[in-house]
């Protein structure tokens, strides 16, 4: 099955730029999906498509996928964005499966 | 306003049986398809099931195969996953999601809040 590697933590002062990678065989290949998740809160769609948008996430989000890496840039870092992050794509290979990666703590220092 | 709202979570014994429920709003829940997404105690979000619009097409995880069936009722805008057999290990946060598909992939864009599913004797 196809697997998603992504660092445990990133660790950004406020108002400078985060990077969360998310490692994939071929994964520029794929559509790749971004969530964020707060503790005692459930998931948030914050990029789709690779580098698209849902209304009300701020445009400081953006994605990128190239290659066999895919990334989540959060620049400007605020406080509320100290959150986990969790890359996902759709494995239509493998019994139409939904494939989460590791998941990135992200801490505002 | 999209909502989903989960239910039917709590304890039960290995081997045990537990039924979840999910009561979506706020959309026509009979065009979309929906998911179940799980999360243990201080890990990452495992995907569990899969069911299209018209429950033509269902899919599992190979951890919940033979043991969970997930179902819909559009009558009733409701979603449900039926689960069997559990083990320690299916103890987590069950978070039922609905499904955007497009162009070659599908993604969540909607999350319930989530029931706790607790399997310990």
């Amino acid at each position: 099955s196809y697997v998603l590697t992504q660092p445990p933590s990133v660790s950004v002062a406020p108002g400078k730029t985060a990077r969360i990678t998310c490692g994939g065989n071929n994964i520029g290949s794929k559509s790749v999906h971004w969530y964020q998740q707060k503790p005692g809160q459930a998931p948030v769609l914050v990029i789709y498509y690779d580098s698209d948008r849902p209304s009300g996430i701020p445009e400081r989000f953006s994605g990128s996928n190239s290659g066999n890496t895919a990334t989540l840039t959060i620049s400007r870092v605020e406080a509320g964005d100290e959150a986990d992050y969790y890359c996902q794509v759709w494995d239509s290979s493998s019994d139409h499966s939904y494939v989460f990666g590791t998941g990135t703590k992200v801490t505002v220092l | 306003e999209v909502q989903l709202v989960e239910s039917g979570g709590g304890l039960v014994k290995p081997g045990g049986s537990l039924r979840l429920s999910c009561a979506a709003s706020g959309f026509t829940f009979s065009s979309y398809s929906m998911n179940w997404v799980r999360q243990a105690p201080g890990k990452g979000l495992e995907w569990v099931s899969s069911i299209s619009s018209s429950s033509s097409y269902i899919y599992y995880a190979d951890s919940v195969k033979g043991r969970f069936t997930i179902s819909r009722d559009n009558a009733k805008n409701s979603l449900y996953l039926q689960m069997n057999s559990l083990r320690a290990e299916d103890t987590a946060v069950y978070y039922c999601a609905r499904v955007r598909v497009g162009d070659g992939s599908c993604y969540f864009d909607y999350w319930g809040q989530g029931t706790l599913v607790t399997v310990s004797s």
